[in-house]
């Protein structure tokens, strides 16, 4: 099957820092998307982003699908970014394949 | 929007035991509907996904089992859970393959 593999595994910041995580997946897909799992195990959707770049606030993110990797850019980082960002991949209905996630800390 | 819906929200059972966990969405017809399972705090493995009632395909062969007995019900069931079975149980709902939406989750702990 299709392997996500995410990097850094784990990332420690001042508040205020950028940041930069990245996804890289072995084949084509359909379905790419990007969560923050809060400190509750909700998950939260950021992105859905198969191909190109989107932005939404201090967040924006971008999918370059013929070289199969994404990326999310944090921007001016606050506590409340803290949390696990979970990429995933698939196609169609049979469900997405995980990555190991990015564990970040923003520390005040 | 949809909104996806499940329970209990922390579950404790010796092991042995049965399950049954539920998920309800609303605000969405005919939905894909998936299980997934997420151990130790970290990466979300697919356990069962319908794209309609009474159809069913599992990724994994395991000690658990679902069913769609209503087109915005999703189920998932034991008839004897094992230690391994302890995780975070999410629910997501989708739609023509793109975006997909989780639920709160269950925490089951098997003791």
């Amino acid at each position: 099957g299709i392997q996500v593999e995410q990097s850094p595994p784990d990332l420690i910041l001042q508040e205020g820092a950028n940041s930069t995580l990245r996804c890289n997946f072995s084949d084509s897909v359909n379905n790419l998307q990007w969560f923050h799992q809060n400190p509750w195990g909700q998950l939260i959707n950021l992105f859905y982003i198969p191909s190109g770049t989107k932005q939404n606030g201090r967040l924006s993110a971008t999918t370059v699908a013929t070289e199969r990797y994404s990326l999310l850019y944090i921007s001016s980082s606050q506590t409340t970014d803290s949390g696990v960002y979970f990429c995933a991949v698939g196609g169609g209905a049979d469900g997405l394949t995980f990555g190991k996630g990015t564990h970040l800390i923003i520390q005040p | 929007s949809q909104t996806i819906h499940q329970w209990p929200a922390t579950l404790v059972q010796p092991v042995g035991s049965p399950l049954s966990l539920e998920c309800t969405v609303e605000g969405t017809s005919n939905p894909n509907l998936y299980w997934y399972r997420q151990a130790a705090g970290r990466g979300l493995q697919l356990l069962f996904y319908s794209v309609g009632i009474g159809q069913i395909s599992s990724e994994v062969p395991q000690n658990l089992s679902a069913s769609r007995p209503q087109d915005r019900q999703f189920i998932l069931s034991s008839k004897k859970l094992l230690l391994s079975d302890s995780g975070f149980y999410l629910c997501a709902c989708g739609l023509g393959g793109e975006t997909q939406y989780f639920g709160p989750g269950t925490r089951l702990l098997v003791l």
